[in-house]
């Protein structure tokens, strides 16, 4: 079985401060790792994943995100937070060794509000 | 180029009426999905197709039916709607494991 486990519904963080949103996963083989974000009133969009490789991860409009293997942690960060990152982000997970279907499980999400 | 589509936007059903819920993409994927989103507990899985003529049970399929007669399309499908029901629905479309999502459907079942 896999899970995610984002602890934090709520994040505050002031504007140009940096910010992390957490996530724990839980597989039984390697994980392939995801972030997407959710704006008011709009489907989900790809932020960036952990495939394999550099435990850093960049993705799309500055964030990154950092796979620890030892702590099941793949946390969502960014430098400089900007107030149209306010958002709904989720974390999501599977097994390398899936099947054709590749499902994914995804947190129950984490909301990010930067404070002007 | 329009990438995901879901029709409609918005329903309001009665307790035991039925609706299809409509998902085409334009990106020639053959991985489509339904998902549905309550709050407190992310998206879960309702349905899935690997391919054309395919469909698969998600985590939660009770309820719902689906089909994927054309590549392009995925249709979501309630028989008898109960107030259990009401969520927003996502159709998402997969490549390179990377999800494409459609703007999603707000349904009320009263």
């Amino acid at each position: 079985a896999q899970s995610v486990a984002q602890p934090e519904d709520q994040v505050n963080v002031a504007e140009g401060n940096p910010l992390t949103v957490k996530c724990t996963y839980s597989v039984s083989g390697n994980p392939y790792l995801f972030w997407y974000v959710q704006y008011p009133n709009r489907g989900l969009q790809f932020l960036l994943k952990y495939i394999t490789g550099d435990n850093l991860v960049k993705g799309s409009y500055g964030f990154e995100a950092e796979f620890n293997k030892s702590q099941t942690s793949f946390h969502l960060k960014k430098p400089s937070a900007l107030v149209s990152d306010s958002a709904l982000y989720f974390c999501a997970v599977r097994d390398s060794r899936g099947g054709s279907a590749r499902q994914l499980t995804f947190g129950s999400g984490t909301q990010l509000t930067v404070l002007p | 180029n329009a990438g995901v589509t879901q029709t409609p936007k918005f329903r309001v059903l009665k307790t035991g009426q039925s609706m299809t819920l409509l998902c085409a993409q334009d990106m020639n994927h053959e991985y489509m999905y339904w998902y549905r989103q309550d709050p407190g507990m992310g998206l879960r899985l309702i349905h899935y197709s690997v391919g054309e003529g395919t469909t698969a049970k998600g985590e939660v399929p009770d309820g719902y039916n689906v089909s994927r007669l054309k590549k392009q399309n995925f249709l979501l499908g309630l028989e008898s709607a109960a107030p259990s029901q009401t969520s927003v629905y996502f159709c998402a479309s997969r490549k390179d494991e990377k999800l494409f999502f459609g703007s999603g459907t707000q349904l009320s079942v009263l």
